[in-house]
C-alpha cells in the first residue's frame, strides 16, 4: 500500500514570502496527486489535482501554484503568501481508483 | 454541483454507546461513491468508510456501518461500542463515478465527536 509523506508539517511565514510544500508518494507508480486546504473549522477544499508528470489542473482562482515534477512528487507553491493563505494542507493519492489516502498534512500559518 | 451537508456539528456519546452521524448530499449523479473519513487530533485523514451507490447493501467496517437511503440521498454512520479513540472530526464525502482518470472529492464540514469515559 501507498504511504504519502508531507514536509515540513509546521511552517510559519511572513506575509509576502514565498512557499513550497512538499508531497511524496511511497508503494505505488502512476497515482492521481491532489492537494487540499482545510481552513479553520471547516471541511476540505479541493486546490489542485495531477494525472502525471507535468499535468496539473486547478480547481479554484487563488494566490497559489503546483508542479508534478516526479511521477510521485508533488509541490505546492507561492511566489507571495496572503493571510488568507493560512490553513492546514493536505496531499492525497488515489491510482484511478475510488478511494484517496491522505498525507500526514502541513500546518500553514501566515503572520 | 453537488452539496455535502453535515448538520450536526458536534456530538458527545458515552464509552461503550452507540451513535449515529448525519450526512445528506444533492446530487443528479446516479453512479456515485460515498465516504467517511476521520480526523483525529493529529489531523491525518483516515478512511473509515466507503460506499458504492449501485450496491443496496450498507456497508459495514468492524463497529462503523452506514445506512445508505439512496432515494433520500442520505448516508449516516453508525458507531457501536464507542471507544475513547473514536473521538474525532467526521467527515462525510462524496464522489462522482464518470469513469474519468481524476476523482474530485467533495466534503461535508464535518461532526466532531467527543466520546466521554
Amino acid at each position: 500500500s501507498q504511504t504519502i509523506h508531507q514536509w515540513p508539517a509546521t511552517l510559519v511565514q511572513p506575509v509576502g514570502s514565498p512557499l513550497s510544500l512538499e508531497c511524496t508518494v511511497e508503494g505505488t507508480s502512476n497515482p492521481n496527486l491532489y492537494w487540499y486546504r482545510q481552513a479553520a473549522g471547516r471541511g476540505l477544499q479541493l486546490l489542485f489535482y495531477s494525472v502525471g508528470i507535468g499535468q496539473i489542473s486547478s480547481e479554484v482562482p487563488q494566490n497559489l501554484s503546483a508542479s508534478r515534477p516526479q511521477d510521485r512528487q508533488f509541490i505546492l507553491s507561492s511566489k507571495k503568501l496572503l493571510l488568507s493563505d493560512s490553513g492546514f494542507y493536505l496531499c492525497a493519492c488515489d491510482r484511478g481508483t475510488d478511494t484517496q489516502y491522505f498525507g500526514p498534512g502541513t500546518r500553514l500559518t501566515v503572520l | 454541483a453537488q452539496t455535502v451537508t453535515q448538520s450536526q456539528p458536534e456530538m458527545s456519546v458515552q464509552e461503550a454507546e452507540t451513535v449515529t452521524l448525519s450526512c445528506t448530499y444533492d446530487t443528479s449523479e446516479s453512479n456515485y461513491y460515498l465516504f467517511w473519513y476521520k480526523q483525529p487530533p493529529s489531523r491525518q485523514m483516515i478512511l473509515v468508510i466507503r460506499q458504492e451507490a449501485y450496491k443496496q447493501q450498507n456497508a459495514t467496517e468492524n463497529r462503523f456501518s452506514v445506512n445508505f437511503q439512496k432515494a433520500a440521498k442520505s448516508f449516516s454512520l453508525k458507531i457501536s461500542d464507542s471507544q475513547l479513540g473514536d473521538t474525532a472530526m467526521y467527515f462525510c464525502a462524496f464522489m462522482k463515478h464518470d469513469g474519468g482518470a481524476t476523482n474530485k472529492l467533495i466534503f461535508g464540514t464535518g461532526t466532531l465527536l467527543a466520546v466521554q469515559p
